[in-house]
């Protein structure tokens, strides 16, 4: 069966710090994954989509960068936080067919920025 | 304007009663996704819908493509449905989600 993990679940760090968090997927191949974001209050924003290893397309102009190194595993990454880049990160999977698969959502990490 | 709209915002019912959730899209779309996210922020895929209607249990979710508008029903509700419950849409490479609907089911 599949899975999908998360790490680390819960997060704070300093303006300006970096950020790193990884979301790795088993018993599947070829996955699409997704970054999403949950701001405190607001809905869920999708911020990467992957189709593929090294393949990452960004759908919000932000402070944040991902990078897919391997087929399950996908790299959420910040050079220097933002206050507005605290929230609730999820980690999502699906098919190839994209959106209109079903997805299978990890976790989250909850991250503070102070 | 939003291109999901969701209604109820907050929804509270009793043990039993018969819940319906409505979200409104204005794009066109490939496929319309119901999740269900949990106080502690897990989120889990209920059903994804491209036309007509699915059951899965005690949930029933119905999408009219000419009206662009989805309907997600619980029946005989239960205090552990107690969740925020999300649509989704999908155009091309683009997701749409509402800002949820927060369901509370009371003894």
């Amino acid at each position: 069966s599949q899975t999908i993990h998360q790490w680390p679940a819960t997060l704070v760090q300093p303006v300006g710090s970096p950020l790193s968090l990884e979301c790795t997927v088993e018993g599947t191949s070829n996955p699409n994954l997704y970054w999403y974001r949950q701001a405190a209050g607001r809905g869920l924003q999708l911020l990467f989509y992957s189709v593929g290893i090294g393949q990452i397309s960004s759908e919000v102009p932000q402070n944040l960068s991902a990078s897919r190194p391997q087929d399950r595993q996908f790299i959420l990454s910040s050079k220097k936080l933002l206050l507005s880049d605290s929230g609730f990160y999820l980690c999502a999977w699906s098919g190839p067919s994209g959106g209109a698969n079903e997805q299978f959502f990890g976790p989250g990490t909850r991250l503070t920025v102070l | 304007k939003n291109e999901v709209e969701q209604s109820p915002q907050n929804l509270t019912a009793q043990e039993g009663e018969f819940i319906t959730i409505n979200c409104s899209y204005s794009v066109g779309i490939s496929a319309l996704h119901w999740l269900q996210q949990h106080p502690g922020g897990g989120i889990v895929s209920l059903f994804m819908l491209s036309s007509g209607k699915k059951k899965h249990g005690r949930l029933i979710a119905t999408i009219n493509i000419q009206e662009k508008h989805s309907s997600l029903h619980i029946t005989a509700s239960h205090p552990r449905d107690s969740a925020v419950y999300i649509c989704a849409v999908v155009t091309g490479n683009q997701f749409y989600f509402g800002t949820g609907t927060s369901l509370t089911v009371i003894p």
